[in-house]
Protein backbone atom coordinates (compact mmCIF):
# COMPACT_ATOMS: atom_id res chain seq x y z
CA UNK A 1 0.00 0.00 0.00
CA UNK A 2 0.86 3.91 -0.13
CA UNK A 3 3.67 4.72 2.23
CA UNK A 4 3.71 8.36 3.82
CA UNK A 5 3.60 11.23 1.79
CA UNK A 6 4.89 14.84 2.33
CA UNK A 7 5.07 17.91 -0.06
CA UNK A 8 6.44 19.69 -1.17
CA UNK A 9 9.58 17.83 -1.33
CA UNK A 10 11.96 20.74 -1.49
CA UNK A 11 10.89 25.00 0.25
CA UNK A 12 12.90 27.66 -0.69
CA UNK A 13 11.66 30.70 1.24
CA UNK A 14 12.61 34.31 2.24
CA UNK A 15 13.14 35.16 6.14
CA UNK A 16 9.88 36.48 6.98
CA UNK A 17 7.43 34.60 5.14
CA UNK A 18 5.19 31.69 6.02
CA UNK A 19 5.51 28.47 5.01
CA UNK A 20 2.93 25.66 5.29
CA UNK A 21 4.19 22.00 4.83
CA UNK A 22 1.53 19.07 4.26
CA UNK A 23 1.78 15.19 5.71
CA UNK A 24 -0.54 12.54 4.43
CA UNK A 25 -0.09 9.65 6.87
CA UNK A 26 -0.56 6.31 5.92
CA UNK A 27 -4.55 5.32 5.70
CA UNK A 28 -6.03 3.85 9.13
CA UNK A 29 -3.04 5.22 11.00
CA UNK A 30 -4.06 7.30 14.27
CA UNK A 31 -1.17 8.59 15.55
CA UNK A 32 1.07 10.89 13.39
CA UNK A 33 4.01 12.76 14.22
CA UNK A 34 6.01 15.79 13.10
CA UNK A 35 10.12 15.86 13.64
CA UNK A 36 12.38 17.92 12.26
CA UNK A 37 16.02 16.80 11.03
CA UNK A 38 18.90 20.14 11.42
CA UNK A 39 22.37 20.11 9.80
CA UNK A 40 24.36 19.20 13.41
CA UNK A 41 21.06 19.06 15.43
CA UNK A 42 20.05 15.40 14.98
CA UNK A 43 16.32 14.61 14.32
CA UNK A 44 14.38 16.14 17.16
CA UNK A 45 10.55 15.39 18.09
CA UNK A 46 8.14 18.76 17.72
CA UNK A 47 4.50 17.57 17.63
CA UNK A 48 2.04 14.31 18.28
CA UNK A 49 -1.08 13.39 17.14
CA UNK A 50 -3.51 10.96 17.92
CA UNK A 51 -6.48 11.22 15.83
CA UNK A 52 -7.22 15.26 15.21
CA UNK A 53 -6.21 15.74 18.93
CA UNK A 54 -2.40 17.34 19.67
CA UNK A 55 -1.62 15.65 23.47
CA UNK A 56 2.27 16.93 22.80
CA UNK A 57 3.07 19.68 21.35
CA UNK A 58 6.13 20.39 24.06
CA UNK A 59 8.92 19.80 20.92
CA UNK A 60 7.81 23.09 19.10
CA UNK A 61 10.18 25.28 19.34
CA UNK A 62 8.81 28.61 19.51
CA UNK A 63 5.14 29.92 19.15
CA UNK A 64 5.46 30.42 15.27
CA UNK A 65 4.95 26.85 14.45
CA UNK A 66 1.43 25.34 14.44
CA UNK A 67 0.22 22.24 13.01
CA UNK A 68 -3.54 20.88 13.13
CA UNK A 69 -4.40 17.40 11.36
CA UNK A 70 -8.23 17.05 10.50
CA UNK A 71 -10.62 14.57 9.49
CA UNK A 72 -7.33 12.12 11.24
CA UNK A 73 -5.87 11.99 8.44
CA UNK A 74 -3.82 14.72 6.49
CA UNK A 75 -1.82 17.05 8.96
CA UNK A 76 -0.05 20.81 7.95
CA UNK A 77 2.58 22.54 9.83
CA UNK A 78 2.40 25.74 9.53
CA UNK A 79 6.25 28.22 10.47
CA UNK A 80 5.07 31.72 10.24
CA UNK A 81 7.62 34.61 9.54
CA UNK A 82 10.31 31.83 8.73
CA UNK A 83 13.81 32.31 10.38
CA UNK A 84 17.22 31.15 9.04
CA UNK A 85 17.58 28.47 11.95
CA UNK A 86 14.18 27.07 10.73
CA UNK A 87 16.05 25.43 7.41
CA UNK A 88 16.12 22.10 8.07
CA UNK A 89 14.53 18.46 6.72
CA UNK A 90 10.89 18.28 8.93
CA UNK A 91 10.01 14.64 8.72
CA UNK A 92 6.56 13.05 9.32
CA UNK A 93 5.86 9.66 10.48
CA UNK A 94 2.48 8.03 11.39
CA UNK A 95 1.90 4.63 13.18
CA UNK A 96 -1.29 2.83 13.86
CA UNK A 97 -1.55 3.71 17.33
CA UNK A 98 -3.84 2.08 19.37
CA UNK A 99 -5.19 0.21 16.83
CA UNK A 100 -2.12 -1.82 16.42
CA UNK A 101 0.53 -3.87 18.55
CA UNK A 102 3.80 -2.45 17.97
CA UNK A 103 3.64 1.80 17.63
CA UNK A 104 6.28 1.28 14.86
CA UNK A 105 6.32 4.88 13.03
CA UNK A 106 6.49 4.88 9.18
CA UNK A 107 8.89 7.89 7.57
CA UNK A 108 7.78 9.62 4.78
CA UNK A 109 10.62 11.28 2.69
CA UNK A 110 10.76 14.97 4.50
CA UNK A 111 10.80 18.36 3.16
CA UNK A 112 13.74 20.19 2.78
CA UNK A 113 13.14 23.66 3.91
CA UNK A 114 15.76 26.56 2.91
CA UNK A 115 15.13 29.97 4.14
CA UNK A 116 17.05 32.51 2.52
CA UNK B 1 14.72 12.72 29.24
CA UNK B 2 15.91 9.89 27.43
CA UNK B 3 19.57 10.30 25.74
CA UNK B 4 20.41 7.66 22.84
CA UNK B 5 24.19 7.69 22.09
CA UNK B 6 25.69 5.66 19.18
CA UNK B 7 29.00 4.66 19.11
CA UNK B 8 31.12 5.19 16.68
CA UNK B 9 29.78 8.04 14.71
CA UNK B 10 31.39 6.38 11.43
CA UNK B 11 32.82 3.24 10.18
CA UNK B 12 34.89 2.52 7.06
CA UNK B 13 35.34 -0.84 6.26
CA UNK B 14 36.19 -3.27 3.42
CA UNK B 15 33.40 -5.09 1.42
CA UNK B 16 32.27 -8.80 3.10
CA UNK B 17 33.73 -7.62 6.86
CA UNK B 18 30.64 -7.68 9.19
CA UNK B 19 29.63 -4.97 10.86
CA UNK B 20 28.83 -3.96 14.32
CA UNK B 21 26.85 -0.65 15.52
CA UNK B 22 25.99 -0.21 19.07
CA UNK B 23 23.10 1.98 20.46
CA UNK B 24 22.80 2.98 24.14
CA UNK B 25 19.86 4.74 26.24
CA UNK B 26 19.68 6.25 29.62
CA UNK B 27 15.81 5.33 30.07
CA UNK B 28 15.69 1.59 30.49
CA UNK B 29 11.44 1.83 30.32
CA UNK B 30 11.32 1.49 26.89
CA UNK B 31 8.12 0.39 25.23
CA UNK B 32 10.01 -0.65 21.81
CA UNK B 33 13.54 0.26 19.90
CA UNK B 34 13.86 0.99 16.10
CA UNK B 35 16.85 0.99 13.99
CA UNK B 36 16.66 3.04 10.96
CA UNK B 37 18.76 3.49 7.39
CA UNK B 38 19.08 6.60 6.43
CA UNK B 39 20.85 7.81 2.87
CA UNK B 40 22.03 10.83 1.62
CA UNK B 41 19.07 14.21 1.13
CA UNK B 42 16.58 10.72 1.66
CA UNK B 43 14.43 9.87 4.29
CA UNK B 44 14.02 7.23 6.97
CA UNK B 45 13.71 3.68 6.38
CA UNK B 46 12.97 1.60 9.11
CA UNK B 47 15.02 -1.65 9.47
CA UNK B 48 14.15 -3.55 11.80
CA UNK B 49 11.61 -3.04 15.47
CA UNK B 50 12.40 -4.50 19.15
CA UNK B 51 9.31 -4.86 21.29
CA UNK B 52 11.18 -4.43 24.84
CA UNK B 53 9.70 -8.01 25.44
CA UNK B 54 12.12 -9.05 23.03
CA UNK B 55 15.71 -10.19 22.92
CA UNK B 56 16.72 -9.66 19.19
CA UNK B 57 15.19 -9.55 16.06
CA UNK B 58 16.25 -10.52 12.56
CA UNK B 59 15.87 -9.46 8.93
CA UNK B 60 18.03 -11.18 6.28
CA UNK B 61 21.59 -10.27 6.94
CA UNK B 62 20.38 -7.65 9.84
CA UNK B 63 20.49 -8.98 13.54
CA UNK B 64 19.66 -6.93 16.20
CA UNK B 65 20.00 -7.37 20.25
CA UNK B 66 18.27 -5.65 22.83
CA UNK B 67 19.20 -5.86 26.40
CA UNK B 68 16.93 -3.87 28.30
CA UNK B 69 18.28 -3.47 31.45
CA UNK B 70 21.41 -2.52 30.50
CA UNK B 71 20.40 0.02 27.88
CA UNK B 72 22.19 -1.45 24.85
CA UNK B 73 21.27 -2.48 21.79
CA UNK B 74 23.19 -3.61 18.98
CA UNK B 75 22.57 -3.89 14.93
CA UNK B 76 24.84 -6.22 13.19
CA UNK B 77 25.18 -6.27 9.50
CA UNK B 78 27.19 -9.68 8.03
CA UNK B 79 28.89 -10.08 4.79
CA UNK B 80 28.67 -5.97 4.07
CA UNK B 81 28.40 -4.51 0.37
CA UNK B 82 29.24 -1.48 -0.70
CA UNK B 83 24.67 -1.00 -0.85
CA UNK B 84 25.20 -0.79 2.91
CA UNK B 85 26.89 2.44 3.01
CA UNK B 86 24.50 4.72 4.52
CA UNK B 87 23.56 6.74 8.23
CA UNK B 88 22.01 3.99 10.67
CA UNK B 89 19.86 5.78 13.56
CA UNK B 90 18.64 4.16 16.42
CA UNK B 91 15.21 5.43 17.96
CA UNK B 92 13.95 4.06 21.37
CA UNK B 93 10.13 4.98 22.35
CA UNK B 94 8.53 5.00 26.04
CA UNK B 95 4.69 4.11 26.79
CA UNK B 96 5.44 7.62 28.89
CA UNK B 97 6.02 9.65 26.26
CA UNK B 98 3.21 9.20 23.86
CA UNK B 99 5.54 6.95 22.02
CA UNK B 100 7.40 9.49 20.30
CA UNK B 101 11.10 8.75 19.16
CA UNK B 102 14.52 9.53 20.63
CA UNK B 103 16.98 9.51 18.51
CA UNK B 104 20.61 8.84 18.47
CA UNK B 105 22.86 11.08 16.43
CA UNK B 106 23.58 7.99 14.28
CA UNK B 107 26.77 6.15 12.71
CA UNK B 108 28.07 6.71 9.24
CA UNK B 109 29.01 3.64 7.44
CA UNK B 110 30.98 3.34 4.05
CA UNK B 111 31.36 -0.11 2.70
CA UNK B 112 34.35 0.26 0.54
CA UNK B 113 34.22 -2.32 -2.63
Amino acid sequence: GAGVSQSPSNKVTEKGKDVELRCDPISGHTALYWYRQSLGQGLEFLIYFQGNSAPDKSGLPSDRFSAERTGGSVSTLTIQRTQQEDSAVYLCASSPGLAGPSYEQYFGPGTRLTVT
Amino acid sequence: KQEVTQIPAALSVPEGENLVLNCSFTDSAIYNLQWFRQDPGKGLTSLLLIQSSQREQTSGRLNASLDKSSGRSTLYIAASQPGDSATYLCAVSTRSNDYKLSFGAGTTVTVRA
